[in-house]
């Protein structure tokens, strides 16, 4: 069975601080796709990044960055400098050949001006 | 990224009565959609997919009388809310994937049902 485990439900940082929420995975499949989702409060789900299984190597866009790693199924996400307007709900996501998205629970970050 | 549409962003319905999601895929052919629905502070748990010209395979303890899927064509799959029951009241989302967008799918803006 497939599993995604997004173990902190709500972080708080002050505006300018750097975040990481971390994100566990589960799966049999020896190829499969690890994606990120920002979720503001208006609901919908903003598409971040998309990782598959045979690129471990990071990711970093602007104040984004990525660390994908397999031995122990990771994949966590790191904002630096954290802004006011990066305040939503983030979903870490995986799916295999079926296309269908297993979501972990969501980590609300909070950040404080 | 492709663009997925979904109407009403908002609905109000009154118990009993059936209300109609619309997911459009806007500027890709969609083989494939998803429904999730989310619960206040919850994450998206996954209803059924559907493939055009095919029925809808519904996850376990979904309802197939009760939220009706259908996927008339390559831009279209609708969810049908039957018999609304406050309980029904949530965030549907769908998503899409079309056969040159490799592995990744693409979420509608999510319809808010309110039941009352």
């Amino acid at each position: 069975a497939q599993k995604v485990t997004q173990a902190q439900t709500e972080i708080s940082v002050v505006e300018k601080e750097d975040v990481t929420l971390d994100c566990v995975y589960e799966t049999r499949d020896t190829t499969y796709y690890l994606f990120w989702y920002k979720q503001p409060p208006s609901g919908e789900l903003v598409f971040l990044i998309r990782r598959n299984s045979f690129d471990e190597q990071n990711e970093i866009s602007g104040r984004y960055s990525w660390n994908f790693q397999k031995s122990t199924s990771s994949f966590n996400f790191t904002i630096t400098a954290s802004q006011v307007v990066d305040s939503a709900v983030y979903f870490c996501a995986l799916t295999s050949g079926t296309y269908k998205y297993i979501f972990g629970t969501g980590t609300r970050l909070k950040v404080l001006a | 990224g492709a663009v997925v549409s979904q109407h009403p962003s908002r609905v109000i319905c009154k118990s009993g009565t059936s209300v109609k999601i619309e997911c459009r895929s806007l500027d890709f052919q969609a083989t494939t959609m998803f429904w999730y629905r989310q619960f206040p502070k919850k994450s998206l748990m996954l209803m059924a997919t559907s493939n055009e010209g095919s029925k809808a395979t519904y996850e376990q303890g979904v309802e197939k009388d009760k939220f009706l899927i259908n996927h008339a064509s390559l831009t279209l799959s609708t969810l049908t809310v039957t018999s609304a029951h406050p309980e029904d009241s949530s965030f549907y989302i769908c998503s899409a994937r079309g056969r040159r967008l490799a592995n990744t799918i693409y979420f509608g803006e999510g319809s808010w049902l309110t039941v009352v």
